[in-house]
């Protein structure tokens, strides 16, 4: 699985869009790249995950960039309940999950 | 529909005990998953069950670990003779058949069960 690089810790207002970042430049051409989040002592949660191309769905947008090597995951309009740790996998589809530390995202009010 | 289920959400043993966690997956789905967060640590894959054979377990940290997945659907997780650094979250998730799922593997998570070795 692709080593992946996340910020540990992010801000985000309110009612703004949150960005997160994550890097993963060996990504091999079958991997895909997920991301999960937990909410304090939940367990983790699916949002999205892409191959290419970037992907929308009723929770976020994931922008890969052309050559693969990085991904920014969007939250449009934050709310306090997106206060989560996010995590960034790049793996294949068949392989376990290998969760990295994420980056911890506070919304605030 | 019923998302996975795992019990206890909580146990507390003496070190040396032993204690078996249950996970009882999303009905239809063949992918089992194992994974479990110690303290401080980052959470780790612990084995994989299609159906009711063990795909992967090279994440069962060692013999004293024991899952089973009999009939391939619920499954459990006997740790015997519990030690303290066993202490921590164990999750389960379950994903259905990659073939239906587009070959994308979403998987769905347990809320997990507390772990502490005294």
């Amino acid at each position: 699985d692709a080593k992946t690089t996340q910020p540990p810790s992010m801000d985000c207002a309110e009612g703004r869009a949150a960005n997160l970042p994550c890097n993963h430049s060996t990504i091999s051409g079958n991997e895909y790249v997920y991301w999960y989040r937990q909410i304090h002592s939940q367990g983790p949660q699916y949002i999205i995950h892409g191959l290419k191309n970037n992907e929308t769905n009723e929770m976020a947008s994931l922008i890969i960039t052309e050559d693969r090597k990085s991904s920014t995951l969007i939250l449009p309009h934050a709310t306090l309940r997106d206060t989560a740790v996010y995590y960034c996998i790049a793996q294949s589809a068949t392989r376990q999950l290998t969760f990295g530390s994420g980056t911890q995202l506070t919304v605030l009010p | 529909e019923a998302g996975v289920t795992q019990f206890p959400s909580h146990s507390v043993i003496e070190k040396g005990q032993t204690v078996t966690l249950r996970c009882d997956p999303i009905s239809g789905h063949d992918n089992l998953y194992w994974y479990r967060r110690v303290m401080g640590k980052e959470i780790k894959f612990l084995l994989h069950f299609v159906k009711e054979s063990k795909q992967d377990e090279s994440g069962m940290p060692n013999n004293r670990f024991l899952a089973e997945r009999t009939g391939g659907t619920y499954s459990t997780l006997k740790v015997q003779p519990a030690e303290l650094e066993d202490s921590g979250v164990y999750f389960c998730a379950s994903s259905q058949d990659l073939r239906l799922a587009g070959f994308y593997n979403e998987q769905f998570f347990g809320p997990g069960t507390r772990l502490t070795v005294l």
